[in-house]
């Protein structure tokens, strides 16, 4: 069955980095394009970016465009995402998900949580 | 960037009343629409896509209408499972953004 597992959250101070990651299986990863999507403490939903099934196409959202960098590793079945220069308004739980050719993003991981806090 | 309104904010019913949720973009987004369920510590599942195609394993008592700016999300009779917050989002442009939620909750 499909899964998707995130990785990677913790609790960091202002102005640094981390770097969150997405297991996939249960699917050809490859074949996918990927999003993450966040979600502050008792918010709603926000699109942070996305990637193309090679990895070529990158979309952010203004709000962490020049900050964050979404990439894959198809050969590990692997989304990542390198969040620099982080601020307290970037935390929120992560969530990463499947798009399905473009319509929408039928599977979700079950999130990480990244707090900025010093 | 396409701002998505919904409506409204929070919607009291009982089980077995019909739900009707809105949601209204600032521009055009063709028929590119979603709608999202989430439960609390629960991550978001797709309910229904491209304005009016429910997901797989979606009860057909949910249904999705509309086109161009304004969409509504139906829930015809509601079970004690459906109580949740609803999404829309939308994929007609980037940036692709959400809208804020409608809280379904037992009256």
């Amino acid at each position: 069955q499909v899964q998707l597992v995130e990785f990677g959250g913790g609790v960091v101070q202002p102005g640094t980095s981390l770097r969150l990651s997405c297991a996939a299986s249960g699917f050809t990863f490859r074949n996918y394009a990927m999003h993450w999507v966040r979600q502050a403490p008792g918010k709603g939903l926000e699109w942070v970016a996305g990637i193309g099934y090679d990895g070529r196409n990158k979309y952010y959202a203004d709000t962490v465009k020049g900050r964050f960098t979404i990439s894959r590793d198809n050969s590990n079945s692997t989304l990542l995402l390198q969040m620099d220069s982080l601020r307290a308004e970037d935390t929120a739980v992560y969530y990463c998900a499947r798009d399905v050719s473009g319509t929408a993003w039928d599977y979700w991981g079950q999130g990480t949580l990244a707090t900025v806090s010093s | 960037e396409i701002v998505l309104t919904q409506s409204p904010a929070t919607l009291s019913l009982s089980p077995g009343e019909r739900a009707t949720l809105s949601c209204r973009a600032s521009q055009s987004v063709s028929h590119y629409l979603a709608w999202y369920q989430q439960k609390p510590g629960q991550a978001p599942r797709l309910v229904i896509y491209d304005t009016s195609n429910r997901a797989t394993g979606i009860s057909a008592r949910f249904s999705g209408s509309g086109s161009v700016t304004d969409f509504t999300l139906t829930i015809s009779s509601l079970e004690p499972e459906d109580f949740a917050i609803y999404y829309c989002q939308q994929r007609s442009n980037w940036p692709l953004t959400f809208g804020g939620g409608t809280k379904v909750e037992i009256k």
